[in-house]
């Protein structure tokens, strides 16, 4: 029971180009997104959230969209640098109050020179 | 300003043993969640504890699994008679409230011979 997804494993961008990476859930009852990005060997890095109440969200390079009506979020980072390559996880919360976070698979985001 | 530490970052252990994962919070923070990562998958929620209390463990295996939270030193997530297939990284995040962002430590990468 996959409740969020992420069905692209993997994703390469050219330096400079914009990187988008997708996520869909399934349970409407998620009132709060986050995106976690992750080195090998390292723990998950907070990256940017959005509540539900909101459809976009910036920071930075960092901007994440989100589309209740589709259950879906992306987040975009423009421009792509070299130091973006890591694995990237989209979490959702809030399911009955539960402040536990269920998590994607995850998509490895390869930023080429 | 220290973040999340988690010690050890490596440990093995033989089928059979007992393996104790620790925990120590980002200062201020008093809420801890464990998550376990298995090997090309998301992390997975396992239990969330304030101090002495275990709030939520809808995630955590029914037997030889336990976790903790005392009111001096670290999280303690403890498993009982280990057996491969809990070879895992287990993440520990900790909150400063129950709403705010949850921020992840290092891990610990057990293996079980």
């Amino acid at each position: 029971d996959q409740q969020v997804k992420q069905n692209s494993p993997s994703l390469s961008v050219q330096e400079g180009r914009i990187s988008i990476l997708n996520c869909d859930y399934t349970n409407s009852m998620f009132d709060y997104f986050l995106w976690y990005k992750k080195y090998p060997a390292e723990g998950p890095t907070f990256l940017i959230s959005i509540s539900s109440i909101k459809d976009k969200n910036e920071d930075g390079r960092f901007t994440v969209f989100l589309n209740k009506s589709a259950k879906h979020l992306s987040l975009h980072i423009v421009p792509s640098q070299p130091g973006d390559s890591a694995v990237y996880f989209c979490a959702a919360r809030g399911v009955q109050g539960a402040q536990k976070l269920v998590f994607g698979q995850g998509t490895r985001l390869t930023i080429n020179p | 300003n220290a973040g999340v530490m988690q010690n050890p970052r490596h440990l093995v252990r033989r089928r059979g043993q007992e393996a104790r994962l620790r925990c120590s919070p980002m200062k201020g923070h008093s809420h801890v969640y464990w998550y376990r990562q298995l090997p090309e998958e998301g992390l997975k929620f396992m239990v969330y504890l304030q101090k002495e209390n275990i709030i939520d463990e809808s995630g955590m295996p029914k037997e030889r699994f336990s976790a903790e939270f005392p009111k001096e030193g670290p999280s303690i997530l403890r498993i009982q008679q280990v057996v491969r297939g809990d070879s895992a990284a287990y993440f520990c995040a900790s909150s400063r409230d129950r709403q705010e962002t949850q921020y992840f430590g290092p891990g610990t990468r057990l293996l079980v011979l």
